[in-house]
Formats: structure tokens, C-alpha cells, sequence
């Protein structure tokens, strides 16, 4: 039963294409976030949800664009993907914005050609 | 700036004792996590510190100082499994998490 889960783990695409990734969470949090880590290894906030509000947004393209349609999900949309775009994303979720446990999802690894 | 601190990476021997520092210069603080990624895998959960002193958790460790803003994680009896990279991440004054670049440690026979 996997706590943070999200798809597709794998995604290989040619630039300028649209690309969604969709995280659920089952641990009942309040809170879920979206993390870039690139090549380098860096851990990079892009944007936290708490029950279904944007709170943190942090400066990525308007390419980028999350949605929360209740609590155990947030999805991640990409609009004309470029190079600089290919990392892992990573879905996580907490009880609520003052914990700084996370549980993550296994990663969602974009290669843009 | 919110700026976090700790070695790229650290090569050690199985069996033995390492420990990887972490110095942290943050808008507020309200606690200090450790985090272990496997290649390829997601971080996990290992330690949170917010009052000065050490934590300990079967062979793993973790010790804060606030005044000097500071932290280590002690990893004991060290297994090849424990080859990993260790992420330190501080939540600041509106509970984000500020994260290190993270230390990849290496374990040897």
C-alpha cells in the first residue's frame, strides 16, 4: 500500500510537448508539494499545496502549472517542454506546513529530446 | 540569503565511524531534518532536531547547536547499505525547508 504515489515513473518526450504527472497521497496530510531535482542532485521546492491551496510558489516558468482537485491529489502539468526541463520530479506530502517530515513518491524521471 | 552548508562527498570504511557536518544560515528556525537518498531512489525520512543536543536512533545520530548553527548526523558501524547521499534541510520562520545540496557518502570493504 504505498503512502505517496505517483505517475508515470518514467517519461521520455520531444521538446515543446505537454506532459502531466499525477501524485495521491493515502496517509489523510493536509499538505503536498512538488520537488525538482536535477543533475546535480539539488532538491528544489516548486510549489506546496495545503488542503487544496497554493502556498508556496516558488519562481518557475508559467509552463509549469499544479492543480489540486482535493487533498490526496496534486497533479503537475507542463506546457512546451524544453531541455532544461529533464530532471526528476518529486510529489511529497506532509500532516501540515509546519512538519518538516516528508514522505516522497518514488519520483517521476522527465527526459526532454 | 538562507544558505545551507555541508561537504559534497565523504568516502569511509565498513565498520567504521563517519560523521557529515551541516551549518545552516537561515531567516528563523524551527527545526533541523536529516534525510537519506539511495541512487535513484526518493529521501527518506531519518532525524529532526530543534532543541540544542543529540538525537539518537539505533546507529544513526544527529546533534544541533542553534547559537552556532550547526548540526552533524554520526553514522556508527557503517554498512554498505549506508552508501547513500545525506540531505540537511532547515524549516525557517515560515515552516519551508531550506535543503543542502546534499553529502554522497561512500562506504569501502
Amino acid at each position: 500500500d504505498t503512502a505517496v504515489s505517483q505517475t508515470p515513473k518514467y517519461l521520455v518526450t520531444q521538446m515543446g510537448n505537454d506532459k502531466s504527472i499525477k501524485c495521491e497521497q493515502n496517509l489523510g496530510h493536509d499538505t503536498m508539494y512538488w520537488y525538482k531535482q536535477d543533475s546535480k542532485k539539488f532538491l528544489k521546492i516548486m510549489f506546496s499545496y495545503n488542503n487544496k491551496e497554493l502556498i508556496i510558489n516558488e519562481t518557475v516558468p508559467n509552463r509549469f502549472s499544479p492543480k489540486s482537485p482535493d487533498k490526496a491529489h496534486l497533479n503537475l502539468h507542463i506546457n512546451s517542454l524544453e531541455l532544461g526541463d529533464s530532471a526528476v520530479y518529486f510529489c511529497a506530502s506532509s500532516p501540515g506546513v509546519e512538519f518538516g517530515e516528508l514522505f516522497f513518491g518514488e519520483g517521476s524521471r522527465l527526459t526532454v529530446l | 540569503g538562507q544558505n545551507i552548508d555541508q561537504p559534497t562527498e565523504m568516502t569511509a570504511t565498513e565498520g567504521a565511524i563517519v560523521q557529515i557536518n551541516c551549518t545552516y544560515q537561515t531567516s528563523g528556525f524551527n527545526g533541523l531534518f536529516w534525510y537519506q537518498q539511495h541512487a535513484g531512489e526518493a529521501p527518506t525520512f531519518l532525524s529532526y532536531n530543534v532543541l540544542d543536543g543529540l538525537e539518537e536512533k539505533g546507529r544513526f545520530s544527529s546533534f544541533l547547536s542553534r547559537s552556532k548553527g550547526y548540526s552533524y548526523l554520526l553514522l556508527k558501524e557503517l554498512q554498505m547499505k549506508d552508501s547513500a547521499s545525506y540531505l540537511c534541510a532547515v524549516s525557517d520562520s515560515n515552516y519551508q525547508l531550506i535543503w543542502g545540496a546534499g553529502t554522497k557518502l561512500i562506504i569501502k570493504p
